[in-house]
């Protein structure tokens, strides 16, 4: 069966720290990839997805990157955080586009 | 920018009662509307995608139809049990070069008293 891990589960960073946050997926071959953020008050946000390796499309302009270096790793960077980015952080797959997709556990991203 | 409303924000029921919620969406370009389940300190877990206009689906006691003329989406719960507490988001999915992406509701949080 499929399986997606996301790890931190929660982070405290200063402000123009780096970050990096790593979303894996097993039992699949091929997913398309997604991160999305949701913000205090708001709902669940597409921040990237990737269809491939080194695909990576991206919805919200922002100082946030993703990276797919592996078929089944996908990886949000920041080179700077800012107060703004501070949310909750999910990652998630599917087998292809319109269907259904999986989410991984997230990580709680408070910034100080 | 795409604009998917859910009502009520939150509800609050008794165990046994039923109850329901709305979703409503762009009518035009549409290709697949989600619903999800999200219960507090778990991930969001897929319930049902409704893509063709008057579809029904159900799983158990949860149940959605599909109105995509008009642009909305009904969530049924009956005999609603504690553990059906959750926040119930949607998702609208266009076609075209939205092909991959998801456009959620703010979602409507579900608190069922024992």
């Amino acid at each position: 069966s499929q399986t997606i891990h996301q790890w931190p589960a929660t982070l405290v960073q200063p402000v123009g720290s780096p970050l990096s946050l790593e979303c894996t997926v097993e039992g699949t071959s091929n997913p398309n990839l997604y991160w999305y953020r949701q913000a205090a008050g708001r709902g669940l946000q597409l921040l990237f997805y990737s269809v491939g390796i080194g695909q990576i499309s991206s919805e919200v302009p922002q100082n946030l990157s993703a990276s797919r270096p592996q078929d089944r790793q996908f990886i949000l960077s920041s080179k700077k955080l800012l107060l703004s980015d501070s949310g909750f952080y999910l990652c998630a797959w599917s087998v292809r586009e319109y269907q259904p997709q999986h989410f991984g556990d997230g990580t709680r991203l408070s910034i100080l | 920018i795409l604009n998917v409303e859910q009502s009520p924000q939150s509800l609050h029921v008794q165990e046994g009662d039923s109850t329901n919620f709305t979703c409503s969406f762009p009518s035009s370009n549409f290709y697949a509307l989600h619903w999800y389940r999200w219960e507090t300190a778990k991930s969001p877990e897929a319930l049902f995608v409704m893509t063709l206009n008057g579809d029904e689906k159900k799983k158990g006691r949860i149940s959605a139809t599909l109105n995509t003329k008009e642009g909305y989406s009904y969530l049924y719960i009956k005999g609603s049990q504690p553990e059906d507490s959750a926040t119930y988001l949607c998702a609208f999915n266009g076609g075209g070069g939205s092909n991959y992406k998801l456009t959620f509701g703010k979602g409507t949080l579900l608190t069922v008293n024992p």
